[in-house]
């Protein structure tokens, strides 16, 4: 089974607009850590934004903030009054207790801002 | 550097020709990854390492790629006998080891670029 799950393999958004990524997770271990990363056509990662598996509140970072619904293992991030460099691929990504160190990727959301 | 350097940043080479990639972590980082992306596909793992053990080497894709890291520190991908498939984009990446619930992410470097010919 897949450990992170993208269901949404293009996206488009208006400028200004905000628009949500898609991420599911599978896992049975009580201690995670959810990561999303920003690939742009430059090819370099970027980390975005964190989310703990024991975090109360759903973690936001600038623009950035995580929809994160523990019960139903999703992880959506939501980019709020997008702008036209936030045209990339986007991937989630999980850590979990059980596997150590290893991360799980998905396989990406690419998000084009139309102007 | 404050970054995940790898080396080279390109390379191009011919079928059955051997290729060795260099992945320089973040001073201090213990754990390091390794990762292969094909032109507009997502990240395929292939190796990971916790100082110089390698704990999971399940995504190799055959025997003719192998890792190592020295050191605790700079890691070396081998492919041997290379084929035109290995035509992508090879992605090394280091973190804090830590628990699995630390806001601790992977660090990645900007990739070899390999093409086979």
């Amino acid at each position: 089974a897949q450990k992170i799950t993208q269901t949404q393999p293009g996206m488009f958004v208006q400028e200004k607009e905000a628009v949500t990524l898609d991420c599911t997770y599978d896992t049975s271990d009580p201690s995670y850590g959810l990561f999303w990363y920003k690939q742009p056509s430059s090819g370099e990662m970027i980390f975005l934004i964190y989310q703990g598996s024991y975090d109360q509140q759903n973690a936001t970072e600038g623009r950035y903030s995580l929809n994160f619904q523990k019960a139903r293992k999703s992880a959506n991030l939501v980019i709020s009054a997008s702008q036209l460099g936030d045209s990339a691929m986007y991937f989630c990504a999980m850590r979990e207790e059980d596997t150590g160190n290893q991360f799980y990727f998905g396989t990406g959301t690419s998000l084009t801002v139309i102007p | 550097g404050a970054g995940v350097s790898q080396s080279p940043s390109n390379k191009v080479t011919e079928k059955g020709k051997d290729v060795e990639l260099r992945c320089d972590p973040i001073s201090g980082h213990t754990a390091l990854y390794w990762y292969r992306q094909s032109l507009g596909q997502g990240l395929e793992f292939l190796i990971y390492f916790q100082g110089n053990s390698a704990p999971d080497k399940s995504g190799l894709p055959s025997d003719r790629f192998s890792a190592e890291r020295t050191g605790g520190s700079v890691s070396t991908l081998t492919i041997q006998r290379t084929q035109q498939e290995d035509s992508a984009v090879y992605l090394c990446a280091s973190s804090l080891f830590t628990w699995a619930g630390s806001n601790q992410p992977q660090h990645f470097g900007d990739g070899t670029r390999l093409s086979i010919l």
